[in-house]
Order: C-alpha cells, then structure tokens, then sequence
C-alpha cells in the first residue's frame, strides 16, 4: 500500500538557523503531497501541497519540491523561529477523488531554542 | 470562531462501554472523515464520507460505526470499548472534487480504563 517515510523522528535548532526535514513517498501514479503541522493540544494544520512533478508548495517561510524522480517532498526554511517549535507530518492523497483517506508519515518533532 | 466542533474534548470510559465523539463543521464541506492518533500509530485514518455516504473504511472493527444524521455532521460510536481505543480522535472535512486539503478539529482523547 502507499506509504511515507519522514527520516527525522526529532530536529533540534535555533533560532534563524535552516530546516530541513525529509520526506520520501511510495505511490502509484500521481499522488498529491502535503505538509501539515500540528502544535500541542491542536489537531493538525495544513500548510501546502504540490499535486504535480516539479510543483512547489509553500506557505508561512515553509516550501516543499514534488519530486517524482526522487519520490519525495522534502520540507525548508530558511530561518527558523521559536513559535515554528511543533509536529510536522508529511502526508500523501489520492490525485484526483475527494472523500479519500490521507497517508502520514511518522511526524517529525521540531524544537526551536533562542 | 471555531470551524470545526469536536465534542467532547476529554472523554473517560470504562472498559466494555459505548461512547459518541460528536462532529460538526461549518465550512461548507461535503467530504467528513474521522482519523485516530495514538502513541503507537500516528494519525491513522479510519473513515470517510462523502454527501453523507461511506466511501471508504479503514477500521477492521465493526464497533467503530460513522453516523451522519446531517450533510455536516460525522459523528462516531464506539461500542464496547477497550483500554487499546484509548487515542485522540479528530474529524476532518475538505471540499469536495479533486486533491483537495482536509481542515481537522480540536480532536476528542479518549480514555478508557
């Protein structure tokens, strides 16, 4: 079945410093790709998708690259903040119906010092 | 205000109970979900709905029955619970056609003794 594999289970930085967290898909065809966030007590948050090769999402300073040769959607940031301290979950859907499931990864923790 | 209503946010049961997690939304969509987060298996979907019909179910237990009385209501009973249901349990909705972003709740956590 489709899957999404987040390498980092925690990423630790400070402030201004740049993020990375990966993220690798296995799918059929042309799934959509997602970033959502999640903070304590919250249910999840979407930040962006990219639904086609080469496609960039972004929002909030965060992008993401569909990458289809590489099977990922690997999320950035420049400059980190304190307040971008949260859960970051990588997910893929199918490309074209609604009422369909999303599949997340792991969820990468994200933890921002002064 | 808030656009997704989850009721209630806590939950307490005692083991062999049944229980409704209530679900509304108001942004107008025509897809609803139910996705179920735990220590040992984040953010698992479990249901979803599209105009008010099953489309697809991902739950191998049939104690965990969707029930949509309204085009904006999903809720969630779960019969004869047990402690490994204990999880936080969210809605979702996203417009309907398409690739489309699903919008979650607040979540209700669920324990069960």
């Amino acid at each position: 079945g489709d899957s999404v594999t987040q390498t980092e289970g925690q990423v630790a930085l400070s402030e201004e410093d740049f993020l990375t967290i990966h993220c690798n898909y296995s799918a059929s065809g042309y799934p959509a790709l997602f970033w959502y966030v999640q903070y304590p007590g919250e249910g999840p948050q979407f930040l962006f998708r990219a639904s086609r090769d080469k496609e960039k999402g972004s929002s909030r300073g965060f992008e993401a690259t569909y990458d289809k040769g590489t099977t990922s959607f690997h999320l950035r940031k420049a400059s980190v903040q304190e307040s971008d301290s949260a859960v970051y979950y990588c997910a893929l859907g199918p490309p074209t119906s609604s009422g369909q499931k999303l599949v997340f990864g792991q969820g990468t923790i994200l933890k921002v010092y002064l | 205000d808030p656009k997704i209503i989850q009721k209630p946010k806590y939950l307490v049961a005692v083991t062999g109970s049944e229980k409704i997690l209530i679900c509304e939304q108001y942004l107008g969509h025509n897809a609803m979900y139910w996705y179920r987060q735990s220590a040992k298996k984040p953010l698992e979907f479990m249901f979803s709905y599209s105009y008010q019909k099953l489309m697809d179910n991902q739950t191998a237990s049939s104690r965990f029955q969707p029930q949509s009385s309204k085009k904006n209501h999903l809720d969630l009973q779960i019969t004869a619970l047990k402690p490994d249901d204990s999880a936080t349990y969210f809605c979702a909705s996203s417009q309907d056609g398409g690739a489309r972003e699903q919008y979650f709740g607040p979540g209700t956590r669920l324990t069960v003794l």
